[in-house]
């Protein structure tokens, strides 16, 4: 019964590869979200949407592109991968935008650009 | 820079002692939340403080915000080994969705 599920856990690639990473949740959110941590911990907001539209399109290169066909999933492709791509991606939910209710996270996708 | 900015950056304790962390911002806030990551797992709520409230309890943590300083403190009391964890401020502008600061990595010692 995990709320908002990722996967895979662990994706180990090669420079220039495409990937996908898939997310659900459980909880009946209409918001939901991507984010990056760096090796120094350091989370930036990546995408958000509520409801399946985009509302938050942080500076993100055009190699990444989310996609969400309906509240419970939100998945992110990325395109050409590069070494800077190498971080742990989270995804998250809450009911509602706008950072008035709490965010539940996923447990992360560790990806490692070889 | 980071909105949201935690202090210290690292904390080591023993266990049974009290933690205090800090978390400083810049702009006006809706609300401040405090979550915890542990190691390679995902960030998870702790506690949600809005812009007009002064102090907020859950079990052994207490939460202080000071709008006047543009700061908050989280304080876990009676610290066990299971505390260690990085715990990280969010702050949510008007309209807009969180900012996270980079964390404070806390380590309590058995």
């Amino acid at each position: 019964d995990t709320a908002v599920s990722q996967t895979p856990k662990y994706l180990v690639t090669q420079m220039g590869n495409d990937k996908s990473i898939k997310c659900e949740q459980n909880l009946g959110h209409d918001t939901m979200y991507w984010y990056k941590q760096d090796s120094k911990k350091f989370l930036k907001i990546m995408f958000s949407y509520n409801n399946k539209e985009l509302i938050i399109n942080e500076t993100v290169p055009n190699r990444f592109s989310p996609k969400s066909p309906d509240k419970a999933h939100l998945n992110l492709h990325i395109n050409s991968l590069e070494l800077g791509d190498s971080a742990v991606y989270f995804c998250a939910s809450s009911q509602g935008s706008g950072g008035n209710q709490p965010q539940h996270f996923g447990d992360g996708t560790r990806l490692s650009i070889l | 820079s980071q909105q949201g900015e935690e202090d210290p950056q690292a904390l080591s304790i023993q266990e049974g002692e009290n933690a205090t962390m800090n978390c400083s911002y810049k702009t006006s806030i809706n609300n401040l939340q405090w979550y915890r990551q542990n190691s390679g797992r995902g960030l998870v709520h702790l506690i949600l403080i809005r812009s007009n409230e002064r102090e907020k309890h859950s079990g052994r943590l207490r939460v202080t915000l000071d709008t006047s300083k543009k700061s908050s403190s989280l304080l876990i009391t009676a610290s066990r080994a299971a505390d260690t964890a990085s715990y990280f401020c969010a702050t949510a502008l008007r309209g807009q969705n969180f900012v996270f600061g980079p964390g404070t990595r806390l380590s309590v010692l058995p």
